[in-house]
Formats: C-alpha cells, sequence, structure tokens
C-alpha cells in the first residue's frame, strides 16, 4: 500500500537555527511531492514542489528551501530560522488526480 | 491568479442538521477541485474529488458539487453528527501539466450535541 511518513512530529527551534523536515513515501515511483504550510488560523500555503528527483519548484520567496535527493524522499530546510517561520508543515503527494498528505510537523520558533 | 475562498469562516450547528460549506475560485480553468477534512493538528484527509467535467460527487453523508462556470462548489454534509466537526478546506488543480494545487481557507465546522 502506499504511505506517507513526516517527521519530526513536533519542534521547538531558536531564531538562527537551521531546520531540516523530512518526508518520504512508499508504494509508489516519481510521485509529485509537494510542501505545505499552515499558519495559525490561516489556510495552507504551497511552498515546493517537485516533480522528480532534484527538480524543485519554489512557489514564494522565502527563508526556506526544499532538495529531493531521492525519488521518495522530500527534505525542507533552513540555515536559520525566522519568528516568522512557525507553523504546521505538510508534506503531500499526489496519486492520479488525488493529493494526500503527511500527519504534519509543528514549529516553532522561539 | 487563482485564489480561492471558503465562506463561512466557521459554523456552528446543533447536530441532526443539514449543513452547506462553500468553495469559490477566481480562475474557471481548473482540472479538478477536491474536499479535505483537517482535524485539530493533524494533516489533511481526503473526502471528495470532482473533475472539471463532472457536476457533483457523493460518498455517504457528504455530496459535494462543482459549477465551473461560475467559479463555486458546495459541500453538503446531511444529519450532521459531533464526529463531523474539524475544519473543511477545498483545493483547486489547475491542470494536467501544471501541478499547482491552491487551498482555501478552511471552514471550521462545529457540530453541537
Amino acid at each position: 500500500s502506499q504511505t506517507i511518513h513526516q517527521w519530526p512530529a513536533t519542534l521547538v527551534q531558536p531564531v538562527g537555527s537551521p531546520l531540516s523536515l523530512e518526508c518520504t513515501v512508499e508504494g509508489t515511483s516519481n510521485p509529485n511531492l509537494y510542501w505545505y504550510r499552515q499558519a495559525a488560523g490561516r489556510g495552507l500555503q504551497l511552498l515546493f514542489y517537485s516533480v522528480g528527483i532534484g527538480q524543485i519548484s519554489s512557489e514564494v520567496p522565502q527563508n526556506l528551501s526544499a532538495s529531493r535527493p531521492q525519488d521518495r524522499q522530500f527534505i525542507l530546510s533552513s540555515k536559520k530560522l525566522l519568528l516568522s517561520d512557525s507553523g504546521f508543515y505538510l508534506c503531500a503527494w499526489r496519486v492520479g488526480n488525488t493529493i494526500y498528505f503527511g500527519e504534519g510537523s509543528w514549529l516553532t520558533v522561539v | 491568479k487563482q485564489e480561492v475562498t471558503q465562506i463561512p469562516a466557521a459554523l456552528s450547528v446543533p447536530e441532526g442538521e443539514n449543513l452547506v460549506l462553500n468553495c469559490s475560485f477566481t480562475d474557471s480553468a481548473i482540472y479538478n477541485l477536491q474536499w479535505f477534512r483537517q482535524d485539530p493538528g493533524k494533516g489533511l484527509t481526503s473526502l471528495l474529488l470532482i473533475q472539471s467535467s463532472q457536476r457533483e460527487q457523493t460518498s455517504g453523508r457528504l455530496n459535494a458539487s462543482l459549477d465551473k462556470s461560475s467559479g463555486r462548489s458546495t459541500l453538503y454534509i446531511a444529519a450532521s453528527q459531533p464526529g463531523d466537526s474539524a475544519t473543511y478546506l477545498c483545493a483547486v488543480r489547475r491542470g494536467t501539466s501544471y501541478d499547482k494545487v491552491i487551498f482555501g481557507p478552511g471552514t471550521s465546522l462545529s457540530v453541537i450535541p
């Protein structure tokens, strides 16, 4: 079966520290992968999407970057976190016409 | 630029009531529209997917309709239950070669026992 894993589930990081959120999918090959952010009380904002290894499209200028070192691995990173990076981050993948989400990662920057 | 809005932002209803959630989008050139449910602090669960050529989809007590020309979709929930309490989001996908999926801000639903 097809599954998506995202970790860590929660983290508290100081301003200026680095970030790495990881997402992996199982049971499929060459998936389209996405990173979304959901700020408190707001909708989902598309940050990055990837249609293949090493192919990253960025939707908004920001303090974050994404990489896809393997077909089923998608990583969200930052070299120096800002307070405004706090939020709920969701990894997602598309299977045919349907998009599926991981459980999310809560990031609090203090 | 595609923009997706949802009205109302929050809704509270007594158990057993039928209700309608609304989703509007500015660009009618969509490939499909999907409704999701999000429980607090959790990821999203897909509820219904409507292709651009379809008018509606049904799953149990849920019925989603799509009117591309007017840029609107509705999610109808029949005989609401406390377990339906969650945030409901709609999302539009623009095209097969254009892989963005744009979400609305969501409607927070509370069903009171």
